[in-house]
């Protein structure tokens, strides 16, 4: 049973336009949202979270936006660079048994195309 | 600032054999995490622990073994390797208690059973 799901494998997109990676979660006990980039051969590196009491969170070129009636979160990446060609991981944390657990969706391929 | 370190970073099993991924961590965080990740699966969460000498199972915990001894490190024992066991690891950490923490992963460990 994933409760994360990021549906996209991978997505293109021309240097300098807007990129757009989502996920759905199932699990309405989770309460912060986080965003990681991983390049090849790389352990995951964090890019920005979001806490279940906001909507909008905003870093830089990076935005991450939820909607918990939807049960979605949207990470939006304006204007996009070749560097930012990665795998993008969502996850998902919530108190379970006792302790914050944090799952992970399988991840989207960007490639920005210069 | 070392952050997570894994060791070691590529690793050839043969079937039936046992072996120890090291992981410490220099952050003083009390939360420690194995997460394995394969194609199309995302991350996973093998084990992990809240401080020392606790420790809980994750998603995927068969054929894992863990310890908590000191708050800096948190080895995972392979007990009797399998091909199935082919992934990479990740170790994470961070500050237990609350939401809103982020985690910090490792470069990861690539493990490979024959």
């Amino acid at each position: 049973d994933q409760q994360v799901k990021q549906n996209s494998p991978s997505l293109s997109v021309q240097e300098g336009r807007i990129s757009i990676l989502n996920c759905d979660y199932t699990n309405s006990m989770f309460d912060y949202f986080l965003w990681y980039k991983k390049y090849p051969a790389e352990g995951p590196t964090f890019l920005i979270s979001i806490s279940s009491i906001k909507d909008k969170n905003e870093d830089g070129r990076f935005t991450v936006f939820l909607n918990k009636s939807a049960k979605h979160l949207s990470l939006h990446i304006v204007p996009s660079q070749p560097g930012d060609s990665a795998v993008y991981f969502c996850a998902a944390s919530a108190l379970t048994s006792g302790t914050y657990k944090y799952i992970f969706g399988t991840g989207t391929r960007l490639k920005v195309l210069a | 600032n070392a952050g997570v370190t894994q060791t070691p970073k590529f690793q050839v099993l043969k079937t039936g054999q046992s072996m120890t991924l090291q992981c410490a961590q220099d952050m003083n965080h009390e939360y420690m995490s194995w997460y394995r990740q394969d194609p199309g699966m995302g991350l996973r969460l093998i084990h992990y622990s809240v401080g020392a000498g606790i420790t809980d199972q994750g998603e995927v915990p068969n054929g894992y073994n863990v310890s908590r001894s000191t708050t800096e490190d948190f080895p995972l024992r392979l007990l009797s390797a399998a091909p199935s066991q082919t992934s990479v690891y990740f170790c994470a950490s961070s500050f237990f208690g609350g939401s809103g923490n982020t985690i910090y992963f490792g470069e990861g460990s690539w493990l490979t059973v024959v």
